[in-house]
């Protein structure tokens, strides 16, 4: 089993939709989570951290759910802009604590 | 602040060629880390150094090296490329455990 395991998508939304994307981890002892986008031959950035207790940052909300090793994220009223790829990210615990990717999920966010 | 930079944006090589990826960050952080990024695959750990003065292999270091030349640098080198070099590579850093990533721009690589 993958570490860290995405739905590719690709989801294709209409504006103002709301779009939910999931992430499974492999590996209970994880600490740290994180939700990255990437846009085409960009470099990942950092949309939020994931906190025990759900956080929200604007229209975006990520939850962790420790005991089923699952992490989502929520985008109320989707943008054009919020078009590109998200990836779940995990730490690791060996290899000094390093991220550990996930392949992505593709969103496009259509007019 | 640069952040995270990395050189070359682009190399072209033929099979068997060497060459040096150049990172350096300037937020001080602790932790510098090489990626490459191949379609399908997502983001795969090459080397990582945890602090200066060490490097450790991550999930793919066949056919790499690293050196981290000091606190600020932390190079990539390939000794005699292949073609299943031809990659993305991202070069990040952060300060600490648990901390998010930083990443540089991208060098994007391709080996004939």
């Amino acid at each position: 089993r993958k570490e860290v395991e995405q739905d590719p998508g690709p989801f294709n939304v209409p504006e103002g939709a709301t779009v939910a994307f999931n992430c499974t981890y492999s590996n209970s002892a994880s600490q740290s989570f994180f939700w990255y986008r990437q846009d085409c031959r960009k470099e990942p950035k950092l949309l939020m951290s994931v906190y025990s207790s759900g956080n929200e940052d604007g229209r975006f909300t990520a939850q962790l759910n420790r005991a089923s090793q699952y992490i989502s994220l929520l985008i109320r009223d989707s943008k054009l802009s919020d078009s590109a790829t998200y990836l779940c990210v995990v730490s690791r615990l060996n290899s000094g604590y390093a991220l550990n990717f996930g392949k992505g999920t593709s969103l496009l966010v259509t007019p | 602040n640069a952040g995270v930079t990395q050189t070359p944006k682009f190399q072209v090589l033929k099979t068997g060629q060497s060459m040096t990826l150049q990172c350096a960050q300037d937020m001080n952080h602790n932790s510098m880390y090489w990626y490459r990024q191949d379609p399908g695959m997502g983001l795969r750990l090459i080397y990582y150094s945890a602090s200066e003065g060490t490097t450790d292999k991550g999930e793919v270091p066949n056919g790499y090296n690293v050196s981290r030349l000091n606190k600020r640098e932390f190079s990539l080198r390939l000794e005699s490329a292949a073609p299943s070099q031809t990659s993305v590579y991202f070069c990040a850093s952060r300060t600490g455990n648990n901390e998010k990533l930083f990443f540089g721009s991208g060098t994007q690589l391709s080996v004939l």
